[in-house]
Formats: C-alpha cells, structure tokens, sequence
C-alpha cells in the first residue's frame, strides 16, 4: 500500500491550546483526505475531510490545511479539550468509493 | 453517514479454531472493507469485499485465511481462519457510501487467541 506518514505519534496540550497533527504522502494520485478519531474501544470516527481543490476546511474547531506543492495536509484543533483526547489518524484514497490508506496514528492527550 | 454494527464486538478463541465475525449495514452500500488494527497500531486494509464476487485480498492477506462473504448490499462476513496468538486484533469493517467519497467504521471486534 502507498504510505501515508504521520507525525507525531504522541502529543500533550494544555487545555485550551493549539493541537497540530501532520502527515505528508507519495502517491499523487490521491484525491481525498479525511482524519479519524478514534476512541478507546470503539471503531474510528470521520472527524472532517478535505479535497485538493481547495487549501483548508473549518469545521467548529477543527481545521485541515492542505499543501498539493508540499503533499503535505494537517489537522489543527483550537481550544483543545481534555475529551478531544484520543487517537486521530490521517488517511488517503485516490478514488470514491476506494480503500483508504491510513498513517501511523497520533495519540492525543490533553491535560486539564 | 450509515449505521454499522459488528458481532461478536469481542471474543477470546483457541488456537487453531476459526471465528466468523458479522457487519451489517442500515443502508445498501457498493463498498463494504474489512481492516485489521493490532494493539496500538494503525488500521491495515484485508480486502475489499465485492458483492455477488470474489474479495479483493491486500498483499499479505490470503483467502484461506481470511475468506470473506458478501451475500447482499448490507452484510458481510469475515471468517479468522486456523487461529494463532498473532492473529489477536481488532478487526473492523467500514463501509463506502455509493457516490462519495467517504467510510464510516463499524465499532469492531476485539479478538484475543490464547
């Protein structure tokens, strides 16, 4: 499968601050990029999603910004609260209806 | 979005056994994925599960071990053949709603082989 690489793998905000997650992909092929978040014990969550026609989408307090030049995309959570902790992952697909193909993973924590 | 549900949501079986783990659908879908998600670790995909045909198997992935039906538009099943320890995963199915773009997970089956 093409890679999608995500960093970092763990991440500790302050209640209230900025959570900046990245990832970066080869295949430019790829035409869709949506972010997961993942509970404990339960299946992952599409958070929010972007195309590449556009260069960021603002939903509520969650932000991609997205770089075709850099193929490069990122997820900015303002306010961070200490129940956005959990596991958020960046993924890929080159068509719709097509498989995804997901990064490492990032491991939230937010401290009250 | 849809509503996915997946039985068993866990279970702990013998080495060697096989287990059949069910997804259902509230809505007909085209796409429906089975994945694999090992302790702390990203989501891999299995296969593709094709109504009326064959599952398409991600390298690494073999039919005898992991063979998968799709009888219809809203059921699938995943059948975790000839068990081993390495095989303790969550397993996950996802679904692709027809004419978009996105996938909407099942809650998962958490299978521990002693």
């Amino acid at each position: 499968q093409q890679q999608v690489k995500q960093s970092p793998q763990s991440l500790i905000v302050q209640k209230g601050g900025i959570s900046i997650i990245n990832c970066a992909y080869e295949n430019t092929a790829f035409d869709y990029f949506p972010w997961y978040q993942q509970f404990p014990g339960k299946g992952p969550a599409l958070l929010i999603a972007i195309r590449p026609d556009v260069s960021e989408k603002k939903e509520g307090r969650f932000t991609i910004s997205f770089n075709k030049s850099a193929k490069q995309f990122s997820l900015h959570i303002m306010d961070s609260q200490p129940g956005d902790s959990a596991t958020y992952f960046c993924a890929a697909s080159n068509n719709a209806g097509n498989m995804l193909t997901f990064g490492g993973g990032t491991r939230l924590m937010v401290k009250p | 979005s849809a509503v996915i549900s997946q039985k068993p949501s866990r279970d702990i079986c013998q080495r060697g056994t096989s287990l059949t783990i069910q997804c259902q659908v509230d809505s007909q879908v085209t796409m429906m994925f089975w994945y694999r998600q090992q302790p702390g670790q990203s989501l891999t995909l299995i296969a593709t599960a094709n109504q009326g045909s064959e599952a398409t198997y991600e390298s690494g992935f073999v039919i005898d071990k992991f063979p998968i039906s799709r009888p219809n538009l809203t059921f699938s099943t995943l059948t975790v053949s000839n068990m081993s320890p390495e095989d303790s995963s969550i397993y996950l199915c996802s679904v692709g709603l027809t004419g978009t773009y996105e996938q909407y997970f099942g809650p998962g089956t958490r299978l521990t082989v002693t």
